[in-house]
């Protein structure tokens, strides 16, 4: 159980380009999903919350007109990074709350999606 | 969010060595988790701590959540060439995940 998938996998993009990033809870509903940036050997960086039916809330100094997120399901989010550059070059990964879980504070992390912008 | 200090930040290790690592924060935590990342991977959980002094096991990996809840410790015993990766303690706090600066264990084998 709980199980969170990440579509795609990894994506290289010319600058300019859009990107979207799927979140998807496989076998739980989750309210809450999370979106975090991860450089190399560096730790996880909250980007953005994102409840279901609303906006996303998003950490200082991430620009939410940059990093959209809808979150249109209780299954499903989707992070979409618009006109990307190498800077957005990243490990973007996804994770979720469960509805009902144990603890509010346990999340689950999907797989990641390696973004590589030319 | 609420920072987490972990160390050590990376570890080299012979194959049945048993690990250790930690977590400390300035403050006060109602939960700590501890998470390893493969490369090119998400984060898995590993061990969930609710409670204060809780002492929790799953396989060969052990974690106690400090009594002043400041504190979290992991180990590895026994360690074998699968145990490779980046291990992170993290705390939640409003609902978000506050993450250390992750533990890179490297085994020899």
């Amino acid at each position: 159980g709980a199980v969170v998938s990440q579509h795609p996998s990894w994506v290289i993009c010319k600058s300019g380009t859009s990107v979207k990033i799927e979140c998807r809870s496989l076998d739980f509903q989750a309210t809450t999903m999370f979106w975090y940036r991860q450089f190399p050997k560096q730790s996880l960086m909250l980007m953005a919350t994102s409840n279901e039916g609303s906006k996303a809330t998003y950490e200082q100094g991430v620009e939410k007109d940059k990093f959209l997120i809808n979150h249109a399901s209780l299954t499903l989010s989707t992070l979409t990074v618009t006109s990307a550059h190498p800077e957005d070059s990243s490990f973007y990964i996804c994770s979720a709350r469960e509805l009902a879980g144990v603890s509010f504070g346990e999340q689950f992390f999907g797989p990641g999606t390696r973004l590589t912008v030319l | 969010g609420q920072q987490l200090n972990q160390s050590p930040q990376s570890m080299f290790i012979q194959e049945g060595e048993d690990v250790s690592m930690n977590c400390t924060s300035s403050s006060i935590f109602n939960t700590w988790l501890w998470y390893k990342q493969d490369p090119g991977e998400g984060p898995v959980l590993l061990i969930a701590l609710y409670k204060a002094g809780e002492l929790t096991s799953n396989g060969r990996l052990t974690a106690q959540f400090g009594i002043t809840r400041k504190d979290s410790f992991l180990n590895i015993s026994a360690s074998i060439p699968s145990d490779v990766g980046i291990y992170f303690c993290a705390g939640p706090h409003d609902y978000k995940l506050s993450f250390g600066a992750g533990t890179t264990v490297t085994v020899r084998a």
